[in-house]
């Protein structure tokens, strides 16, 4: 799987949009990009996942450049209950149940009133 | 209520001593998993199952033992807990081969184990 960055924290002000960004150059043309959170003491969530094109769904938007090398996960309107740690996975997708999902550091998104 | 639940979601218990932590889903889904969570390392996949009967070895399997005698239920044991055990364990599942393409896990809301 395809090696990301993403800054360790940000900082969101209640009901505005929170833009939170995900590197990965590395990645191939088989590789999808999938959005993860974890809200404190609680399992991972998924969020949003896409190949090429920018996806919507109720939770978030998803923008990943032409070039594939970056995206950006989009709350259109953050709570307080949108703080959490936000991983940005990059992987095949493929029916291989070993092939277990690797969340890195991630970004630490705190919405402030 | 659907979905995937852990219990208990608190255990303190002593070195050597069994354990099991259970795993029930109501999707029918295929696949479950077990990670751990400790700081420094993320989560790490313990065990995976693809069906009823068949189950794999993850990265970190040993001193772990896993079964599936029903689709629903993916039980995880630690025969003789040890302190290094102590962590955060999630249950996971996701559909089966017809939706391999949408590599979704659903996670459970975790058991915290300690071992004294």
């Amino acid at each position: 799987d395809a090696k990301t960055t993403q800054p360790p924290s940000m900082d969101c002000a209640e009901g505005r949009a929170a833009n939170l960004p995900c590197n990965h150059s590395t990645i191939s043309g088989n590789e999808y990009v999938y959005w993860y959170r974890q809200i404190h003491s609680q399992g991972p969530q998924y969020i949003i996942h896409g190949l090429k094109n920018n996806e919507t769904n109720e939770m978030a938007s998803l923008i990943i450049t032409e070039d594939r090398k970056s995206s950006t996960l989009i709350l259109p309107h953050a709570t307080l209950r949108d703080t959490a740690v936000y991983y940005c996975i990059v992987r095949v997708a493929e029916n291989n149940a070993g092939n277990m999902l690797t969340f890195g550091g991630g970004t630490r998104l705190m919405v402030k009133p | 209520d659907a979905g995937i639940t852990q219990s208990p979601r608190y255990k303190i218990t002593e070195t050597g001593r069994q354990v099991t932590l259970m795993c029930h889903q109501t999707w029918s889904h295929s696949y479950m998993f077990w990670y751990r969570q400790d700081l420094g390392h993320g989560l790490r996949l313990i065990y995976y199952s693809a069906a009823a009967d068949i189950t794999d070895k993850g990265e970190v399997p040993d001193g772990y033992v896993v079964s599936r005698s029903k689709t629903e239920n993916f039980p995880l044991t630690l025969e003789s807990a040890t302190r290094s055990q102590t962590s955060v364990y999630f249950c996971a599942s996701r559909e089966g081969a017809a939706s391999a393409r949408i590599d979704t896990q659903y996670f459970g809301p975790g058991t915290r184990l300690t071992v004294l």
